[in-house]
């Protein structure tokens, strides 16, 4: 059973675009939703992370938007740079609990 | 600032031999530590999580006979891969969570088995 789904797997926009990624979860009981980010034979590093007292969290050109009754949230990317072209991962933990989710990733390419 | 350092960055072993990889939590008290492996083309999959003053659970599919994990202390924990084959090449995180709830991840040992 997969507690975490993204969509799209993969996207591609034109730069100055903005890209939204989606996630969506099944347990109620998540209460910290972080997205990270991957680049090519790298280590994932954390992007921007949201929990459920907000709707929304913004970072610069990162803006998280989330819905707790459809328990589904998004990544909006305003601006995309070919620099943010990357895999990103959706991920949750639980209320009290110790480990993190993850994702299958949405794998964002951004044309120049 | 809080950091974990993993190590080794990379590794090669030959099939059928094991080996082992460490994660040091700077900075902070890790209350628990996660170790996760991503293989190749896949997402992060958990393989077992291990928490001050309790038992390591490990996650289906993966054991403590494959991969035995120490932690011996709020700061350090390693895990041994025995008896390597193909299917267990990819990259290994620790996941370190501090007693706020966020998780810092290290930059991963990147296993290769020839």
């Amino acid at each position: 059973q997969q507690q975490v789904r993204q969509s799209p797997q993969s996207l591609t926009v034109w730069e100055g675009e903005t890209a939204i990624l989606n996630c969506s979860y099944e347990d109620s009981t998540f209460d910290y939703f972080p997205w990270y980010w991957q680049f090519p034979r790298e280590s994932p590093a954390l992007l921007i992370a949201i929990r459920p007292v907000s709707n929304k969290k913004e970072d610069g050109r990162f803006t998280i938007f989330f819905n707790k009754r459809e328990k589904k949230l998004s990544l909006h990317i305003t601006d995309s740079q070919p620099g943010d072209s990357a895999t990103y991962f959706c991920a949750a933990s639980e209320a009290g609990g110790y480990k993190v989710v993850f994702g299958s990733g949405t794998r964002l390419l951004v044309s120049p | 600032g809080a950091l974990v350092y993993q190590y080794p960055r990379r590794t090669i072993c030959k099939s059928g031999t094991s080996m082992r990889m460490e994660c040091q939590a700077v900075g902070f008290q890790a209350t628990s530590v996660a170790w996760y492996r991503q293989s190749p083309q896949k997402t992060f999959e958990l393989i077992a999580l291990s928490t001050v003053n309790s038992a390591i659970k490990y996650e289906q599919n993966f054991t403590q006979e494959k991969f035995p994990i120490s932690h011996p202390n709020l700061s350090f924990s390693s895990m041994t891969v025995l008896n390597a084959y193909l299917e267990d090449r990819g990259l290994y995180l620790c996941g370190a969570r501090d007693g706020t709830g966020k998780v810092f991840f290290g930059k991963g040992t990147r296993l290769t088995v020839v």
